[in-house]
């Protein structure tokens, strides 16, 4: 059984450019959430999907955007990429009968993004 | 906002000290509370966790128990082992669907 898949796990932009990042959730999950994890520091939520909808958002700015597929995959974009741009992205997966505040949350290892 | 603050590492201990990483938070209502740990080269994943009051999560020896009183989640292991060197991330989920809020990691390095 699968866990939670990442692509590319490292990448280098300069700034300005835009980049996708993918996911696959776990097997039978079909919530998807991003986290973004600076040097340093704990993972913070960007966004939640389900049912290919946004259902959450964090404190992001729109230069972020996602997407969830019918099979339940998602994507990571950001757009006109900063230098503070510069972490590690985080997917996580969980079913959405398993959620509300106490069920757990199964991490990928995430893509480490650079901004040159 | 809800967050949480944890102790800042690094952490280094001897192999089978007894470790204990501090954790307080700040949430309106009864959030959950975890113990996430990410191991070098792998995701994070769940240690233990505790959903109300005066609740103990464990899980390989690892143990903390949720304090509404002081706010806080401290985790305890009674003796360390090297495959314990990992980073700790304490974090709480408040109520209903909303996303988990982490603290920034304490690293744990145990020695021989």
């Amino acid at each position: 059984d699968a866990g939670v898949t990442q692509s590319p796990t490292h990448l280098i932009k300069t700034r300005g450019q835009q980049v996708t990042l993918r996911c696959s959730p776990k097997s039978g999950h079909d919530t998807v959430s991003w986290y973004q994890q600076a040097l340093g520091q704990g993972p913070q939520f960007i966004f939640q999907y389900y049912e290919e909808e946004e259902r959450q958002r964090g404190n992001f700015p729109d230069r972020f955007s996602g997407h969830q597929f019918p099979n339940y995959s998602s994507e990571l974009n950001v757009n006109a990429l900063l230098l503070g741009d510069s972490a590690l992205y985080l997917c996580a997966s969980r079913t959405e009968e398993s959620g509300g505040n106490t069920g757990e949350l199964f991490f990928g290892e995430g893509s480490r993004l650079t901004v040159l | 906002g809800d967050s949480v603050t944890q102790m800042e590492g690094p952490v280094t201990l001897s192999e089978e000290a007894f470790l204990t990483i501090n954790c307080t938070y700040t949430a309106t209502g009864y959030p959950s509370l975890f113990w996430y740990v990410q191991y070098p080269g792998e995701g994070l994943q769940l240690l233990l966790k505790a959903t109300k009051a005066d609740d103990k999560g464990s899980n390989k020896g690892f143990e903390a128990t949720y304090r509404k009183e002081t706010t806080s989640f401290h985790l305890e292991k009674g003796s360390v082992q090297v495959s314990d060197s990992a980073v700790y991330f304490c974090a709480l989920s408040g109520s209903g669907n909303t996303p988990l809020v982490f603290g920034k990691g304490t690293r744990l390095s145990v020695i021989a």
